[in-house]
């Protein structure tokens, strides 16, 4: 079966730095994703990690180890906006692109 | 220019009685999935769309589920007999192509289905 896990829930203040883990087993890999999603609203895309190694763009960085099954997601520089969920996502096919999703890493950012 | 849309945004029915979730993907966006989310759940693939191909259907929880496209663009999923079971909220997504696992799935608002 498929199985990708996340901590549920995390809670960070303005300006710090927090780092959402992501674990996953699964039948195929064909790359990572991380979406974030506020309340209400759809999924907007993030990141995608198919090689291992640390991707950066801006604020957020993600990294990936395909050996150990695991990926992180690092929010720098945390602002109140930043409250959302954090959905860790995994293609498993060469051909055609479902994605498996975790649960999703809510996170608060308080001042 | 414009995103995915889907229609309605909210829907109430009784349980018997059939739905049909509309999504209107990007233009020139190839692949089109279905998803759906539950309450404390994470995102379910339903089943997914790439051009003219046969769609996967590997996702669907029943045989109550079907979905079609037509003309490569507009896609409806039908839920028959809705049971209460299937109250969440359905999201559909795009992507330019679906053969390489590179490319971003960009989502719709979503429809939440309640089923009373």
């Amino acid at each position: 079966g498929q199985n990708i896990d996340q901590p549920t829930e995390m809670t960070a203040t303005e300006g710090a730095i927090v780092q959402i883990n992501c674990t996953y087993q699964t039948s195929g890999f064909n790359g990572l994703f991380w979406y974030q999603q506020h309340a209400g609203e759809a999924p907007t895309f993030l990141s995608y990690n198919v090689l291992d190694g640390l991707e950066e763009k801006g604020r957020f960085s993600s990294f990936l180890s395909r050996s150990k099954g695991y990926s992180y997601l690092l929010l720098k520089e945390l602002q109140m906006k930043d409250s959302a969920s954090y959905l860790c996502a995994v293609s498993i096919h060469q051909a055609g692109t479902a994605l498996i999703f975790g649960k999703g890493t809510t996170l608060s950012v308080s001042s | 220019g414009a995103g995915v849309s889907q229609s309605p945004s909210n829907k109430v029915t009784e349980k018997g009685k059939d739905v049909e979730l509309r999504c209107d993907p990007i233009s020139g966006h190839t692949a089109l999935y279905w998803y759906r989310q539950s309450l404390g759940q994470g995102l379910e693939f339903l089943i997914y769309f790439q051009g003219n191909s046969a769609p996967d259907k590997s996702g669907l929880p029943s045989d109550r589920f079907s979905a079609e496209r037509t003309g490569g663009s507009v896609s409806t999923l039908t839920i028959q007999r809705t049971q209460q079971e299937d109250s969440a909220v359905y999201l559909c997504a795009s992507s330019l192509e679906g053969t390489s696992g590179s490319y971003e799935q960009y989502f719709g608002p979503g429809t939440r289905l309640t089923v009373t």
